[in-house]
């Protein structure tokens, strides 16, 4: 159990709507990373929070936001959706924002399936 | 454009024989390398990882080793067992303010009995 939490695990929905995924991130971790694993892809960065600032951006579509809240939680927001939207949406987290370590933790993903 | 590239896609070995794991990469910026390791229906849990001040980094059945000059890592595996089957992420980090890491496409790795 890597700490960070996903909700949901699992979510179906049709093409033109908007979701929201949500990420608690380890206790005491400041930073929060958002990826997408599609089909035989690698993990794709989208977006990085630090303390409730966005810290770095990634290949994120203008479909898609996010932010960190108070209590350093996050969501990711899809809206517009498209078939090719389906896939895998990992949170991770870190202590600091440039830990030097490059250590990140892992949720187990929401898998989103688009039709 | 493909800055950490794994170009196999998956790898057999039969247990208690090394497994090796390729990566490349073409960012020079990058200062720390990790492996990743997953399996199916859970997030990727970190390995191992290496300073792009060393060449070589170990712990246990796990070595890592980086070649600068090719901007090549490899990772080894001795001996394999069963549950090393996963699929293998390569990542590279350039550190700074971000941490971000970029990953490979993976390797999946089945160790036979």
């Amino acid at each position: 159990d890597s700490g960070v939490t996903q909700t949901p695990k699992h979510l179906i929905t049709a093409t033109g709507q908007r979701v929201t995924l949500r990420c608690s991130p380890r206790s005491g971790d400041l930073s929060v990373y958002w990826y997408q694993q599609s089909l035989d892809q690698g993990l794709q960065f989208l977006i990085q929070y630090y303390n409730g600032e966005e810290r770095a951006k990634g290949n994120i579509l203008e479909r898609f936001s996010a932010q960190q809240f108070p209590d350093l939680h996050s969501e990711l927001n899809l809206s517009s959706l498209e078939l090719g939207d389906s896939a895998l949406y990992f949170c991770a987290s870190s202590v600091l924002s440039g830990a030097n370590t490059g250590e990140l933790f892992f949720g187990e993903g929401s898998r989103l399936t688009v039709l | 454009d493909q800055q950490v590239k794994q170009n196999s896609p998956s790898l057999s070995v039969q247990e208690g024989r090394i497994s090796i794991l390729n990566c490349d990469y073409t960012n020079s910026m990058f200062d720390y390398f990790l492996w990743y390791k997953k399996y199916p229906a859970e997030g990727p849990t970190f390995l191992i990882s290496i300073s792009s001040i060393k060449d070589k980094n170990e712990d246990g059945r796990f070595t890592v080793f980086l070649n600068k000059s090719a901007k090549h890592l490899s990772l080894h595996i001795v001996p394999s067992q069963p549950g090393d089957s996963a699929v293998y992420f390569c990542a590279a980090s350039e550190g700074g303010a971000t941490n971000k890491l970029i990953f490979g496409t993976g390797t999946l790795l089945a160790v036979q009995p």
